[in-house]
């Protein structure tokens, strides 16, 4: 069974940009979650969507925002990036709400 | 809100040795308890899990038992391989109204000497 594909590996954007991060989760699971990675601030969670809704927001600005297909992919989107927006974005699918998580191998994003 | 606490690395031990690294957690509902971990480059892998109190989660030599007593979950591992060097996460889902909030601690990064 295929893995957590994330796209694009990596991505370097300058501020004031915006960007659009793409997940597709293991055939079957249902839940779609986002993480962001920095040596500072440890994972951090963005939000979970399941069954094409947002169920659970983390602690960040209206700038991230995201969305889930009929088909359970997902992608992030981050306008007007900043320069601490750098980071490792992780995307992790489940098969249900509260299940383990199966990880994807991120993005690496790069603001300039 | 729910919290993990893991012991701050690096933890530097030489092959064979034996691992511990210790985990603690707040909750407010009766979470289910994880291990993660990545290895350089990598995305996190599920390495261990624990649904209930008492639960050992075991796999690949480690080991991890849930301990609501004193809200812990220390990972554990006899005998470790310079392959084990990664960095280790443990994390807790729980749920709230409904929802699964998953919580996840900093981070133990592991070097292994051979």
């Amino acid at each position: 069974k295929a893995g957590v594909t994330q796209t694009p590996r990596y991505l370097i954007k300058t501020r004031g940009q915006q960007v659009t991060l793409s997940c597709s989760p293991i055939s079957g699971h249902r839940s779609v979650s986002w993480y962001q990675q920095t040596p500072g601030q440890g994972l951090q969670f963005l939000f979970e969507y399941f069954s094409e809704t947002q169920r659970n927001k983390g602690n960040f600005p209206g700038r991230f925002s995201g969305r889930q297909f009929s088909n359970s992919r997902s992608e992030m989107n981050v306008s007007t990036l900043e320069l601490g927006d750098s980071a490792l974005y992780l995307c992790a699918s489940s098969l249900d709400l509260g299940d383990e998580q199966y990880f994807g191998p991120g993005t690496r994003l790069t603001v300039t | 809100g729910d919290s993990v606490t893991q012991m701050e690395g690096p933890v530097t031990l030489s092959e064979e040795a034996f691992l511990t690294i210790n985990c603690t957690y707040t909750a407010t509902g009766y979470p289910s308890l994880f291990w993660y971990v990545q290895y350089p480059g990598e995305g996190l892998q599920l390495l261990l899990k624990a649904t209930k109190a008492d639960d050992k989660g075991s796999n690949k030599g480690f080991e991890a038992t849930y301990r609501k007593e004193t809200t812990s979950f220390h990972l554990e591992k006899g005998s470790v391989q310079v392959s084990d060097s990664a960095v280790y996460f443990c994390a807790l889902s729980d749920e709230t109204g409904g929802s699964y909030i998953p919580t996840f601690g900093r981070g133990t990064s592991l070097i292994v000497h051979p």
